[in-house]
């Protein structure tokens, strides 16, 4: 099975710009992660999705960063106005349910200079 | 507070050598996952472990479940270079299932 595509895989910009990061699950899956991680850190979770709503946000910095999941299937990730601490690598992830394992994509690594 | 302890934080050892790594919890999970990452690619799942006292092996990798399910270890036999990367544990929390990853352990195999 093809696995989780994100894209871009990098990103450069400046402090203010803003991004946007896209994320194409594996078919079929209900559940949707978006995770940011600092380098030699675990994965800290951003916001997670049941199909096209939202299940749990609670650790999104909303003033900035917005999510959503358009037809339960792709989803998109963006930071407006980007800061230098949001410089790390975003990774999406999917599953079948709630308890379920995850299969991550590479990632976008998103410096802010 | 970390809701996973991971330690230690980094390992650097040679090849062949064995090595244990922890996850610690003050919470019961009904089940505890581990994942690996390497450098430029995302988590991949190693094992699940579900019943307290729980031991899964796989190939070189020995994975246990506490008898209480609040903590968990890895244990590498004669580490080989290509188990370099970050050892993740992971656990479903809360009404949603969110997964929530620990800090990682980064072991460094040199040949």
């Amino acid at each position: 099975e093809a696995g989780v595509a994100q894209s871009p895989r990098y990103k450069i910009i400046e402090k203010r710009q803003s991004v946007a990061f896209w994320c194409n699950p594996i078919s079929g899956h209900a559940t949707l992660y978006w995770y940011q991680q600092i380098l030699g850190q675990g994965p800290k979770l951003l916001i997670q999705f049941q199909n096209n709503g939202v299940v749990d946000d609670s650790q999104l910095p909303k003033d900035r960063f917005s999510a959503e999941r358009l037809k339960g299937v792709d989803s998109t990730l963006k930071i407006q106005p980007a800061k230098l601490e949001d410089s790390a690598v975003y990774l999406c992830a999917s599953g079948t349910g709630s308890q379920s394992p995850l299969h991550f994509g590479n990632g976008t690594r998103l410096t802010v200079t | 507070t970390q809701l996973l302890e991971q330690s230690p934080q980094f390992l650097s050892i040679q090849e062949g050598e064995n090595l244990t790594v922890y996850c610690n919890s003050s919470s019961v999970f009904s089940s505890l996952q581990w994942y690996r990452q390497e450098p430029g690619e995302g988590p991949v799942l190693l094992v699940t472990v579900v019943t307290g006292g729980e031991v899964k092996k796989l190939k070189r990798l020995t994975f246990q479940f506490g008898d209480a399910r609040k903590d968990s270890s890895l244990h590498i036999t004669a580490a080989q270079p290509g188990d370099t990367g970050l050892y993740l544990c992971a656990v479903h929390s809360g009404n949603t299932g969110k997964l929530i990853f620990g800090q990682g352990t980064t072991l460094q195999v040199k040949p």
